[in-house]
């Protein structure tokens, strides 16, 4: 069954420091979103993408995040200098056009010391 | 500001009893999902509902949808002890667009 698949599982890194997170997401899929979660808490929207570009982005999604699709498979979140409070589950999600259903990844934990 | 809430957040419940899940949202919308997590795991989709009235059942687990009172439920019945899990309902901010936003979620312990 087709899945969506994160790199690294877990990264820890020093505060300051740029981190990339990677996802494969489901190879028909079209849409494609970032989430974070912090210590199981609550789900928090990051951003979406499609047709190549950011259709829309979270208040917390500022200068320090990117998103970029480099090739026709890859998805990546790239956080420029991270600070403490990026610690958490990043969560990578895909969909198609039809029901809007989420499939997720297993994620990538951040840690930043 | 949109705003997806559960209750209750906790709930602790005995075997083979039944109990209701609810979630209100504050905007229009016609499509929603819920989702269970277990501890340290990734999101597994449970229901979608795309309509008002919607209703849909998948074991002890039963999802509906009243979009005229932004509302949906998840009801459990005659719970067992592997739907331990955290549940989670997510609103698609209006239809066909690109945000989903995840309610607070619903920690359930099923107690033996």
């Amino acid at each position: 069954e087709p899945e969506v698949t994160q790199t690294p599982s877990h990264q820890v890194t020093q505060m300051g420091q740029e981190v990339i997170l990677r996802c494969v997401p489901i190879s028909n899929h079209l849409y494609f979103y970032w989430y974070r979660q912090i210590l199981g808490q609550k789900v928090e929207f990051l951003v979406s993408f499609y047709n190549n570009e950011i259709s829309e982005k979270s208040e917390i999604f500022d200068d320090q995040f990117s998103v970029e699709r480099p090739d026709g498979s890859n998805f990546t979140l790239k956080i420029r200098s991270t600070k403490l409070e990026d610690s958490a589950m990043y969560f990578c999600a895909s969909r198609t056009r039809g029901t809007g259903e989420l499939f997720f990844g297993e994620g990538s934990r951040l840690t930043v010391l | 500001e949109l705003k997806v809430e559960q209750n209750p957040l906790f709930l602790s419940m005995q075997e083979g009893k039944n109990y209701t899940i609810y979630c209100n949202y504050s905007t229009t919308s016609d499509r929603l999902y819920w989702y269970r997590q277990d501890p340290g795991k990734s999101l597994e989709s449970l229901f979608v509902l795309l309509s008002n009235g919607a209703v849909k059942q998948e074991g002890r687990l039963m999802a509906s949808l009243d979009t005229k009172a932004r509302l949906s439920t998840l009801h459990i019945t005659a719970a067992v002890h592997d739907l331990s899990a955290t549940y989670f309902c997510a609103v698609d901010v209006t239809s066909g667009t690109y945000k989903y936003i995840f309610g607070t979620g619903t920690r359930l312990k099923v107690l033996a």
